[in-house]
């Protein structure tokens, strides 16, 4: 079975600093990973993907995340917070056990940007 | 293009009350899903489907029906809403079901069941 972990609900960053959301899957086949974004009272959009052709995967609004296989790890980074990127974020992986293209998501970690 | 759209954005309903959640895509896509959305719980599967007239359970489909009856509407009926159906509800749809596929998700419906 697949299933996704994210650690910490809620991180809280100062303007400037990294930012790092930290997610852990669980598969038996290698996976199919998503970032997805979440702003207050809107539905989610795909910040980056990971389907197996780079490790290092870049996204909108100065993101990336990096697979790594050993650490079954996919956490998203972000060398500089500005006040925009106050959101939900999701991690989500693509359930293997059939091709309708389901996915598993992660609880979710709330950021909060401060000034 | 709109995306996908969802109608209506907030609905209170009381226990035992009946409702139909509308989502509709203009992006020519097969497959469409629901979602439920709980605090601390992320998003979870209701039903979805992968083409006109075709539907089929998710992770959590007890008290909910839907049907596809046109390829570009995807329908969520609760039938005798309950307290525990209280949620936020979101809609997806993506052009295949491939595993690298992107979900396209509407903003949203906020249903409250007293």
């Amino acid at each position: 079975a697949q299933s996704v972990t994210q650690l910490g609900s809620h991180v809280s960053v100062s303007e400037g600093a990294l930012v790092l959301l930290r997610c852990n899957y669980s598969s038996s086949v290698p996976p199919y990973l998503f970032w997805y974004v979440q702003y207050p009272n809107q539905g989610l959009q795909l910040l980056l993907k990971y389907t197996s052709a780079a490790t290092l995967v870049k996204g909108i609004n100065g993101f990336e995340a990096e697979f790594k296989k050993s650490e079954t790890s996919f956490h998203l980074t972000k060398p500089s917070a500005h006040m925009s990127d106050a959101a939900e974020y999701f991690c989500a992986v693509s359930l293997t056990t059939d091709s309708w293209g389901k996915l598993q998501f992660g609880a979710g970690t709330q950021v909060v940007v401060t000034p | 293009n709109a995306g996908v759209t969802q109608t209506p954005k907030f609905r209170v309903l009381k226990t035992g009350q009946s409702m139909t959640l509308l989502c509709a895509q203009d992006m020519n896509h097969e497959y469409m899903y629901w979602y439920r959305q709980d605090p601390g719980m992320g998003l979870r599967l209701i039903h979805y489907s992968v083409g006109e007239g075709t539907t089929a359970k998710g992770e959590v489909p007890d008290g909910y029906n839907v049907s596809r009856l046109k390829k570009q509407n995807f329908l969520l009926g609760l039938e005798s809403a309950a307290p525990s159906q209280t949620s936020v509800y979101f809609c997806a749809s993506s052009y295949l079901g491939q595993r690298n596929n992107e979900q396209f998700f509407g903003p949203g419906t906020r249903l409250t069941v007293l």
